[in-house]
C-alpha cells in the first residue's frame, strides 16, 4: 500500500473486554513499531519488531498487552481486560530497517481507543 | 533511562523565525529525530541528526550538540500551516536493541 494503515480508526469498548488493533506496514519495511499517545502526553514506545528477530517488548506497560507480527508483515496489538487508563491513540509505524541513519519511521493514522 | 525536555507551547508570527529547543539525557545515543504532528493526525518525519552540526532542509533546519545533549529545530518564514506539535525523539541502543523515546512535544501556534 501507499502508507501504513491501521484498523479500526476508532474503538469504543467496555472495561474488562479484550481488543485487537491491526497494523499493516508499508510493503518491504522490515521494522514495525507500536506506540501509545495519551492526551497531552508524548508518544510512549510499546514494542518493536525487526525482521525475524525476537521483538523488543520492553515498552509494554503490563502483561495485559501483547503483540505479534505474522509473516513479517501485518501486526496485531492485543489488550486483554481493558482498563480506563488504556484509553489513548495507538500508533503504528514502519521503517525500512531498524533505527539508524535515515531509517525514518512512517506512521499510520492511529486507532483511538476509548474504554468506558 | 532517557529524559527529554522541550517547551510545552510556543507562539510565533507568520513570516518570522522560531527555534524549538530540546534537551536530552540518554545512554547509547544513536541519533535524534524531529517529527511534526498536526492535531488529530499521525506524526511525520522532519529531520534526523546523528553528528554535531546543522542539517538544513528547506525552511526547516535542525541542530545537534551531543556533548551538551541539546538540539533545536529552526523554522523560517513561518506559515499558518506550520501550526502543529513538534516532537523531539532520541534513538538509543543497548543490549542489541533500539528504542526511540519521544518528548511530550511543543505545540506551536502561528498567528497572523
Amino acid at each position: 500500500g501507499a502508507g501504513v494503515s491501521q484498523s479500526p480508526s476508532n474503538k469504543v469498548t467496555e472495561k474488562g473486554k479484550d481488543v485487537e488493533l491491526r497494523c499493516d506496514p508499508i510493503s518491504g519495511h522490515t521494522a514495525l513499531y507500536w506506540y501509545r499517545q495519551s492526551l497531552g502526553q508524548g508518544l510512549e514506545f510499546l514494542i518493536y519488531f525487526q525482521g525475524n528477530s525476537a521483538p523488543d517488548k520492553s515498552g509494554l506497560p503490563s502483561d495485559r498487552f501483547s503483540a505479534e507480527r505474522t509473516g513479517g508483515s501485518v501486526s496485531t496489538l492485543t489488550i486483554q481486560r481493558t482498563q480506563q487508563e488504556d484509553s489513548a491513540v495507538y500508533l503504528c509505524a514502519s521503517s525500512l530497517a531498524g533505527l539508524g541513519p535515515y531509517n525514518e519511521q512512517f506512521f499510520g493514522p492511529g486507532t483511538r481507543l476509548t474504554v468506558l | 533511562g532517557q529524559n527529554i525536555d522541550q517547551p510545552t507551547e510556543m507562539t510565533a508570527t507568520e513570516g518570522a523565525i522560531v527555534q524549538i529547543n530540546c534537551t536530552y539525557q540518554t545512554s547509547g545515543f544513536n541519533g535524534l529525530f524531529w517529527y511534526q504532528q498536526h492535531a488529530g493526525e499521525a506524526p511525520t518525519f522532519l529531520s534526523y541528526n546523528v553528528l554535531d552540526g546543522l542539517e538544513e532542509k528547506g525552511r526547516f533546519s535542525s541542530f545537534l550538540s551531543r556533548s551538551k545533549g541539546y538540539s533545536y529545530l529552526l523554522l523560517k518564514e513561518l506559515q499558518m500551516k506550520d501550526s502543529a506539535s513538534y516532537l523531539c525523539a532520541v534513538s538509543s541502543s543497548g543490549a542489541g536493541s533500539y528504542q526511540l523515546t519521544f518528548g511530550k512535544g511543543t505545540k506551536l501556534s502561528v498567528i497572523p
